[in-house]
């Protein structure tokens, strides 16, 4: 167990939906990443937040956003939800800004499908 | 941009056979270099990195990983697998750039340990 939560584990739901991805990042962990892993992506930065400020952003969509909460929870939306975003999000959390050597820990994933 | 390529994306190996998963990345400054692995329905855990000093490192279940600055490599070793080594194994560099410092992962190795 890394300590990193996320829910829901499953969602399935139509195109053109909207969905909300909720991470709990670890213990004292200030920074949360999210990640998106599919078949022919393969896995994928999408964006880092450091203490409820966005500092990157990777191959994200503008369908898609992501918040840090001041409990350092996060969530990332979904919208206008099309076949290909079916996938499996992770977060990950480390501490502090996070660093170059600095070990990233994943929470169990959310899959997400659109029918 | 910093890239890391994993050449096979299946292995299958027989149960106490020796396995080797191929790793290497492009990158013209000082790398942080991990190998992280997926079993089933999982999400990503820390097998062993290298950040500097030894070029050696060791994980606790007996995979080691060497670090070769000529060849650009950090291939993952093990020279008796079992069964419950049966996952999807990771390689990645640790990049900063944007302002933030993120993982770029190979596109995984599926490791497959027959009986």
């Amino acid at each position: 167990d890394s300590g990193v939560t996320q829910t829901p584990k499953h969602l399935i739901t139509a195109t053109g939906q909207r969905v909300t991805l909720r991470c709990s990042p670890r213990s004292g962990d200030l920074s949360v990443y999210w990640y998106q892993q599919s078949l022919d992506q393969g896995l994928q930065f999408l964006i880092h937040y450091y203490n409820g400020e966005e500092r990157a952003k990777g191959n994200i969509l503008e369908r898609f956003s992501a918040q840090q909460f001041p409990d350092l929870h996060s969530e990332l939306n979904l919208s206008s939800l099309e076949l290909g975003d079916s996938a499996l999000y992770f977060c990950a959390s480390t501490w502090g800004a996070g660093g170059m050597g600095n070990e990233q820990f994943f929470g169990p994933g959310t899959r997400l499908t659109v029918l | 941009a910093q890239s890391v390529t994993q050449l096979d994306s299946q292995v299958p190996v027989f149960e106490e056979a020796p396995v080797e998963l191929r790793c290497n990345y492009s990158s013209s400054v000082s790398v942080y270099l991990f190998w992280y692995v997926q079993y089933p329905n999982q999400g990503l855990q820390l097998l062993l990195k290298y950040l500097s000093g030894s070029t050696l490192v060791k994980s606790i279940n007996g995979f080691e990983a060497e670090f070769n600055k000529s060849q650009t490599s950090f291939h993952l070793r093990k020279p008796s697998v079992h069964i419950s080594d049966t996952a999807e194994y990771f390689c990645a560099v640790s990049d900063q750039g944007s302002g933030t410092y993120k993982y770029i992962f190979g596109t995984g190795t599926r490791l497959k340990v027959l009986a």
